[in-house]
């Protein structure tokens, strides 16, 4: 699988849009961007993912650039309960991969009242 | 959750002793998985199921072994626990590839 970089920690208002990028430049064609979250101590939730396509669900929305190489996720409106790590994941959806993911280092994203 | 528990929730044992984690799912799941999290990590793979009887190592499986002899139920064992394998446990299901992964509330595991 294609390694993801993310910055370390980001800070957002409260009721603000958070964007967080990432970058993966060496993703292939059959690689699905996955985004998921883990709120202290709890087990990490799925949040969205995408393969070329923009997405957007009731928690998230995620932009692909057009050559695939980066994306971004957005928190519409942050709130207090969106302070987590969140973690950029590329992830063969081939039946080689098992389903398997690996986990980076995520961003912090701190949103403050 | 996708009806995911884990049990023991909290456990704390001595060095040498064997300790067995449980993941059980109520929905199904073909795929099973055992990750680790340490303090200032992702999580990591330990070993996963990709149906009854049929499992494989992933990058952190030394001092691990597993079983799934029925569907629901997905058993971690540190046969020897020792002092590096203090750290929080989860368990994750999916039914496919290509979908997403759900995860169980973690189990902490404490060894002195």
């Amino acid at each position: 699988d294609a390694k993801t970089t993310q910055p370390p920690s980001m800070d957002c208002a409260e009721g603000r849009a958070a964007n967080l990028p990432c970058n993966h430049s060496t993703i292939s064609g059959n690689e699905y961007v996955y985004w998921y979250r883990q709120i202290h101590s709890q087990g990490p939730q799925y949040i969205i993912h995408g393969l070329k396509n923009n997405e957007t669900n009731e928690m998230a929305s995620l932009i692909i650039t057009e050559d695939r190489k980066s994306s971004t996720l957005i928190l519409p409106h942050a709130t207090l309960r969106d302070t987590a790590v969140y973690y950029c994941i590329v992830r063969d959806a081939g039946g080689t991969s098992y389903g398997k993911l690996t986990f980076g280092q995520g961003t912090i994203l701190t949103v403050h009242p | 959750d996708a009806g995911i528990t884990q049990s023991p929730r909290h456990k704390v044992t001595e060095t040498g002793t064997p300790v067995t984690l449980r993941c059980h799912q109520t929905e199904n799941h073909r795929y099973m998985y055992w990750y680790r999290q340490d303090p200032g990590h992702g999580l990591r793979l330990i070993h996963y199921s990709y149906g009854v009887k049929d499992t494989d190592k992933g990058e952190v499986s030394d001092g691990y072994s597993v079983s799934r002899s029925k569907t629901e139920d997905f058993l971690l064992t540190l046969e020897s626990a020792t002092s590096s394998q203090t750290s929080v446990y989860f368990c994750a299901v999916t039914s496919g590839t290509g979908t997403r992964q759900y995860f169980g509330p973690g189990t902490r595991l404490t060894v002195t």
